[in-house]
């Protein structure tokens, strides 16, 4: 199993829909969680961390359940703007502050 | 502004010629790392630095060096380039610490011929 797996997507949402991904990953003993944002070609932007009582920014919830090891990002009311590719990362086994990246879930939201 | 720099931004170069990419950090971070990003493989670590004169190996670090002779700087060297090292690289950086956010540079796309 990879350490870090994402639903690469597309997926394709009308503006103002809902949308939710997860990201799955292998390391029980993880304990950090994030989701970037990435735009093509562009460097990866953290969106937000992910807190085990979950937490969410405006439009967008990030959860984190520890029973099935996977992170959840949902974002509400989708903009044109968020489309974007959207990155998890979780640190790694045996070395605390390295990160391992998913590939990624490609969204495209549309007028 | 806070920021992380690589130079060059980018770079078409031939098989065998030595090569640096530069990276910079002002926001005073103990932790920096390269990665290198090839479609379908996804955000690969190079290496990584905890501190000065402390670096390791990550997930793909062959045909590969790396210095951190300075916190703020973590130059990545390309000894002897081949051309499946074409790819676009990032730097980050990032305090030691929880949370530890990671911030990266804008991108290096290399192409080796």
């Amino acid at each position: 199993r990879k350490e870090v797996e994402q639903d690469p997507g597309p997926f394709n949402v009308p503006e103002g829909a809902t949308v939710a991904f997860n990201c799955t990953y292998s390391n029980s003993a993880s304990q950090s969680f994030f989701w970037y944002r990435q735009d093509c070609r562009k460097e990866p932007k953290l969106l937000m961390s992910v807190y085990s009582s979950g937490n969410e920014d405006g439009r967008f919830t990030a959860q984190l359940n520890r029973a099935s090891q996977y992170i959840s990002l949902l974002i509400r009311d989708s903009k044109l703007s968020d489309s974007a590719t959207y990155l998890c990362a979780v640190n790694k086994r045996n070395s605390g502050y390295a990160l391992n990246f998913g590939k990624g879930t490609s969204l495209l939201v549309t007028p | 502004e806070a920021q992380v720099t690589q130079n060059p931004r980018y770079l078409i170069t031939v098989t065998g010629k030595k090569l640096t990419v530069t990276c910079s950090q002002n926001m005073n971070h103990e932790y920096m790392s390269w990665y290198r990003q090839d479609p379908g493989l996804g955000l690969r670590q190079i290496y990584y630095s905890m501190n000065v004169e402390v670096t390791d190996k990550g997930d793909v670090p062959e045909g590969y060096k790396v210095s951190r002779k300075e916190k703020r700087n973590f130059p990545l060297i390309l000894e002897s380039p081949s051309p499946n090292q074409t790819s676009l690289y990032f730097c980050a950086s990032s305090f030691v610490g929880q949370p530890y956010e990671q911030y990266f540079g804008p991108g290096t796309r290399l192409t080796v011929t």
